[in-house]
């Protein structure tokens, strides 16, 4: 047990659905991050939300939208994806900063059909 | 964008056999470098977080080093076993706030 939870663990949308990717930890953190990792690609890092302000958006499209409404919560909301979208998406937690360790949840398998 | 390297991209090693691998990243700009292992069907796991050059930390039989100034470190595991099967991956962050991940070493314990 991670102490990181996602939900749902697998989801299947068409290119015109709009749904919901939700992360949570209980770990007492303040900065929660999305990841990305597309077959054989290093895992990729998209948002990165430290004491409830984004901090960081590596140049990702916006049909993926973070919102990070407390430090315990984070939610990215997929509407108009693409199939090469299919992914799986990881959510961590961490202490502020990188000097220390992240903690992942077990992640959600995308597939955009 | 920015390279981090990991190399072999895979090995396979007999139990009992010591092994190591290599992550390269920029030696300008360093803040971190993080080592996590990812086994197939689960989470990655933190290992290792080190933020000097020098650095040497170690748990159990893996270990790892760290030098900034030549841009790499190494990760040990001493006597393999089946369990220590998994992907490593290295991850450097930068005094930007940005982390970049390598491709990560896929290891093959055979019992």
């Amino acid at each position: 047990e991670t102490g990181v939870t996602q939900t749902p663990r697998h989801l299947v949308m068409g290119m015109t659905n709009k749904k919901s990717l939700k992360c949570e930890q209980h770990l007492g953190h303040n900065a929660m991050y999305w990841y990305k990792q597309s077959a054989k690609k290093p895992l990729e890092l998209m948002f990165v939300y430290s004491l409830e302000e984004r901090v960081e958006n590596n140049s990702v499209p916006s049909r993926f939208s973070p919102e990070c409404p407390n430090s315990s919560h984070l939610f990215l909301h997929l509407h108009t994806l693409q199939p090469e979208d299919s992914a799986l998406y990881l959510c961590a937690s961490s202490l502020a900063g990188g000097a220390y360790e992240q903690y992942f949840g077990p992640g959600t398998r995308l597939t955009v059909t | 964008i920015l390279n981090v390297e990991q190399s072999p991209q895979s090995l396979h090693v007999q139990e009992g056999d010591s092994t190591n691998f290599t992550c390269s990243f920029p030696s300008s700009n360093f803040y971190a470098l993080h080592w996590y292992r990812w086994e197939t069907a689960k989470s990655p796991e933190a290992l290792f977080v080190m933020t000097l050059n020098g650095d040497e930390k170690k748990k159990g039989r893996i270990s790892a080093t760290l030098n900034t100034k030549e841009g790499y470190s190494y990760l040990y595991i001493k006597g393999s076993q089946p369990e220590d099967s998994a992907t490593y991956l290295c991850a450097f962050y930068s005094n930007f706030n940005k982390f970049y991940f390598g491709s990560g070493t896929k290891l093959n314990v055979k019992p």
